[in-house]
């Protein structure tokens, strides 16, 4: 069984940096993309970008282009995305997701709720 | 950058249909895809490329593409698939509809 499993929750000050992960398993992690999707209190889905873990081939879209960075640890299968310097709009639940046979999502991670406050 | 329009909300009564569009350029060259999201859960694939059901779907479930619009299309709707509904396309990135919110009343 594929399993997303994603990192707990997180409270943060503005400015300070983050990084959340994405434990895969029950498949081979290389042969899934991993996605990561925005999710603002009240609102929809956004999808911020797309890494290909055997190359580490990474996508951004155009709104989330320098302000995360994605990132994966193929050794412990691991996707993750990280912010250098938080700010309060990023609050939010992020989703990681997985496909394979095409574009489309899989699987979805429980998700990790990320709450940057002063 | 490429947009997908769905209406905010849609309502049915219990036993009847529900459809729930999707508006884009040439949305009907491209796969569409569906996904189901319940209050405080994460979101569920229910149709892909096109018109596909994932394993577990119920057949109720069903989807086209043609044109500019894609359909999600619930046949006897039950009140349990009250939730908000994604489309996505992918057009050199994944692209997600607004949503829709379904009410079953």
């Amino acid at each position: 069984e594929v399993q997303l499993v994603q990192s707990g929750a997180e409270v943060k000050k503005p400015g300070q940096s983050l990084k959340i992960s994405c434990k895969g398993s029950g498949y081979s992690f290389t042969n899934y993309w991993i996605g990561w999707v925005r999710q603002m209190p009240g609102k929809g889905l956004e999808w911020m970008g797309i890494i290909y873990p055997g190359d580490s081939d990474t996508r951004y879209s155009p709104s989330f282009q320098g302000q995360v960075t994605i990132s994966v640890d193929k050794s412990i299968s691991t996707a993750y995305v990280q912010w250098s310097s938080l700010k309060a709009s990023d609050t939010a639940m992020y989703y990681c997701a997985s496909g394979a046979a095409g574009p489309w999502v899989d699987h979805w991670g429980q998700g990790t709720l990320v709450t940057v406050s002063s | 950058s490429y947009e997908l329009t769905q209406p905010p909300s849609v309502s049915v009564s219990p036993g009847q249909t529900a459809s729930i569009t999707c508006s884009g350029d040439k949305l009907g060259d491209k796969y569409a895809s569906w996904y189901q999201q319940k209050p405080g859960q994460s979101p569920v694939l229910v149709i892909y490329q096109d018109n596909k059901r994932p394993s577990g779907i119920p057949e109720r479930f069903s989807g086209s593409n043609s044109g500019n619009t894609a359909t999600l299309t619930i046949s006897g709707t039950q009140a349990l698939d009250e939730a908000d509904y994604y489309c996505q396309a992918w057009v050199s990135t994944l692209v997600f509809g607004g949503g829709t919110k379904l009410t079953v009343l």
